[in-house]
């Protein structure tokens, strides 16, 4: 799994497989997460967050799980398609800087998802 | 919509050299944000802005200036290149915290490949 600070983790799936990525983060203080996914040669997109009060949000195909008590996050995708394929980031958010309302993002190193056709 | 474009998509420069990394977004957000992206890393903040007129240091501010005049622009320079300078620029932009689902949302331009020599 990934973990902020860490080199770069492979997962390789089938098509039809559910994945599950994994990030460790080290902030307690975080108090919001969020995954996001980079296609080769494009930036990265939002895919789902989810608050420090919650310990599961679904989206379509996605599913975030987070564990404050052990600092853990997951991102699992169902039915994994090869369009799944990419860099996928975890990012947490800790308390605002600058006198402004949003935090600071730190983002993970980020983990490769391969999908076999 | 664009979204957020950057130009340009590729740049070569000998060391010593400068440049500027133009950004634009149509989404009328107030945070703008610069970030590099290194191999087998992922994404650090340079430098950010919060509003018209206003600009930040991030995690990694040396050797970048950035101005934020209009609100859609946000420019990043560098006065005088280096090969540690070598990496990915990514440009992004969100809007300020208004509610949960746009909290930390990011939407980045697809990257300018840099290559100090």
């Amino acid at each position: 799994g990934e973990s902020v600070g860490l080199h770069l983790p492979t997962l390789s799936v089938q098509e039809g497989d559910n994945s599950i990525i994994n990030c460790a983060y080290s902030n307690s203080a975080s108090d919001y997460f969020i995954w996001y996914k980079q296609e080769s040669g494009k930036g990265p997109q939002f895919i789902i967050d989810i608050r420090s009060n919650m310990d599961k949000r679904q989206g379509q195909r996605v599913t975030v799980l987070l564990n404050k008590t052990v600092k853990h996050l997951s991102l699992q995708i169902a039915a994994t398609q090869p369009g799944d394929s990419a860099v996928y980031f975890c990012a947490e958010m800790n308390r605002p800087f600058g006198g402004t309302s949003y935090g600071k993002l730190t983002f993970g190193q980020g983990t490769i998802l391969t999908v076999h056709p | 919509n664009a979204g957020v474009t950057q130009t340009p998509k590729f740049r070569v420069l000998k060391t010593g050299q400068s440049m500027t990394l133009l950004c634009a977004q149509d989404m009328n957000h107030e945070y703008m944000y610069w970030y590099r992206q290194d191999p087998g890393m992922g994404l650090r903040l340079i430098h950010y802005s919060v509003g018209e007129g206003t600009t930040a240091k991030g995690e990694v501010p040396d050797g970048y200036n950035v101005s934020r005049l209009k609100k859609q622009n946000f420019l990043l320079g560098l006065e005088s290149a280096a090969p540690s300078q070598t990496s990915v620029y990514f440009c992004a932009s969100s809007y300020s915290r208004i509610g949960f689902s746009n909290y930390g949302k990011l939407f980045f331009g697809s990257g300018t490949q840099l290559s100090v020599l």
